[in-house]
């Protein structure tokens, strides 16, 4: 079935330093890619999206690109801050037809330190 | 998101009993969700839904049934609680199936003992 890998991290960096989270997927079809972030005792937000192949998602600084021919859809970040401490997940739809379901990652914790 | 409110947000329970969780959502959702988080697992479906009294099994529904007998609620109910169901739920709504965006709410922090 369709499944999502993510560096597992615990991550901790320094403000102002870069942000990589890597995430790749295996997946039948042609899945919409997905970042999600959780902040402590939240649900989870929309982070950004992609729909199709070389599809760029961005939002709040963060970006990532839908690559097909890795199957891979990264999140960068090019200057954290403390307010992004949080947990990202990875997704990916599943599913056809009526109903979309999202297939998340483990996660992967970042702290950011001022 | 202030459109899905899940009550409660936090309950303890004792093994063998039944627990209703319940999702209430007021943007006009065809699709809900139950998942349940836990450390080094993220987030795994237990069922869903596409519309009123159309459910589905996710990847882990063991142990669990959901009911919607409205639009707006979903219901999450433990027939037996045990300790492996100690977890946090949430619940996630998205109006149509062109519309990517899932709104989640807070989350059910249920601890059986």
């Amino acid at each position: 079935g369709n499944s999502v890998t993510q560096m597992e991290g615990p991550v901790t960096l320094s403000e102002e330093a870069f942000l990589t989270i890597n995430c790749t997927y295996t997946a039948t079809g042609y899945p919409s890619l997905f970042w999600y972030v959780q902040y402590p005792g939240e649900g989870l937000q929309l982070l950004l999206k992609a729909t199709k192949a070389d599809d760029k998602g961005s939002n709040k600084g963060f970006e990532a690109t839908y690559r097909k021919e890795t199957t891979s859809f990264h999140l960068e970040k090019g200057s954290v801050q403390v307010s992004d401490s949080a947990v990202y997940f990875c997704a990916l739809s599943d599913g056809q037809g009526g109903s979309e379901k999202l297939v998340f990652g483990k996660g992967t914790k970042l702290t950011v330190n001022p | 998101d202030a459109g899905i409110t899940q009550s409660p947000r936090h309950k303890v329970t004792e093994t063998g009993t039944p627990v209703t969780l319940r999702c209430h959502q007021t943007e006009n959702h065809r699709y809900m969700y139950w998942y349940r988080q836990d450390p080094g697992h993220g987030l795994r479906l237990i069922h869903y839904s596409y519309g009123v009294k159309d459910t589905d099994k996710g990847e882990v529904s063991d142990g669990y049934s959901v009911s919607r007998s409205k639009t707006e609620d979903f219901l999450l109910t433990l027939e037996s609680a045990t300790s492996s169901q100690t977890s946090v739920y949430f619940c996630a709504a998205k109006r149509s199936q062109t519309n990517y965006g899932y709104t989640f709410g807070s989350g059910t922090r249920l601890t059986v003992v």
